[in-house]
């Protein structure tokens, strides 16, 4: 059964700060999506991640796969008070050769202070 | 809009009642899912459509539970006898299948259900 973890699961960070939010998943997969969720609200999707070594940038925002590692990072840098947000990574399992179903981590509630 | 969108938003009934989610997904998108989440967790798979065909569902899926996807269009989610721990938002997401892509998922707004 594919599990996914995130650390931390929550963050309190300061404005201008930078952190990484990590994603480790026990099975191995090729495809793995970082989603952004604000309180009551649905999800908004961040990244997709297609291969080993995939790097993705999105204002202060960079995510990166490791598929060997089972791991995925997510860099915030220089953190603004409107990155403050529930962040999720899931995984979707290995070669299935169509979309399937997504398996959620935990969740990093993040949130930066001025 | 052109997104996934989700009817009700919110929904309360009492335990035993039936209750009826829609979802109306990107039109060209041809894969349905049905996802649920309780407060403080990451969205659990609950089932997914391929057209109007229903490919897998979670073992989370109960009895009780029926979903639909009539002419491969919008999905209805069924939940039956409705019990205080179905209380949970329950999220909708749309993607396309097609040879090569990201398969991304794109999610409604989706129902909050409070059951009393």
């Amino acid at each position: 059964e594919l599990k996914v973890e995130q650390n931390p699961l929550f963050l309190s960070m300061q404005e201008g700060k930078n952190y990484t939010i990590y994603c480790n998943y026990s099975t191995t997969s090729d495809r793995l999506y970082w989603y952004r969720q604000d309180p009551g609200k649905s999800l908004e999707s961040l990244f997709v991640l297609l291969s080993n070594g995939a790097v993705k940038q999105e204002g202060r925002l960079m995510a990166s796969l490791d598929t060997k590692a089972r791991l995925s990072t997510l860099h915030i840098t220089a953190a603004v008070h409107d990155l403050s947000a529930t962040y999720f990574c899931a995984v979707a399992p290995f070669n299935t050769g169509t979309a399937s179903k997504l398996t959620f981590g935990t969740g990093t509630r993040l949130q930066v202070t001025l | 809009d052109t997104g996934v969108s989700q009817n009700p938003r919110h929904k309360i009934t009492k335990r035993g009642q039936n209750v009826t989610f829609r979802c109306d997904p990107i039109s060209e998108h041809n894969r349905l899912y049905w996802y649920r989440q309780t407060l403080g967790q990451g969205p659990e798979f609950l089932t997914y459509f391929q057209n109007e065909a229903q490919l897998e569902k979670s073992r989370l899926l109960s009895d009780r539970f029926s979903a639909e996807r009539p002419k491969g269009s919008f999905s209805t989610l069924e939940i039956q006898r409705t019990e205080q721990g179905d209380s949970a938002m329950y999220l909708c997401a749309s993607s396309f299948l097609s040879v090569v892509g990201s398969y991304e998922q794109y999610f409604g707004p989706g129902t909050r259900l409070t059951v009393t």
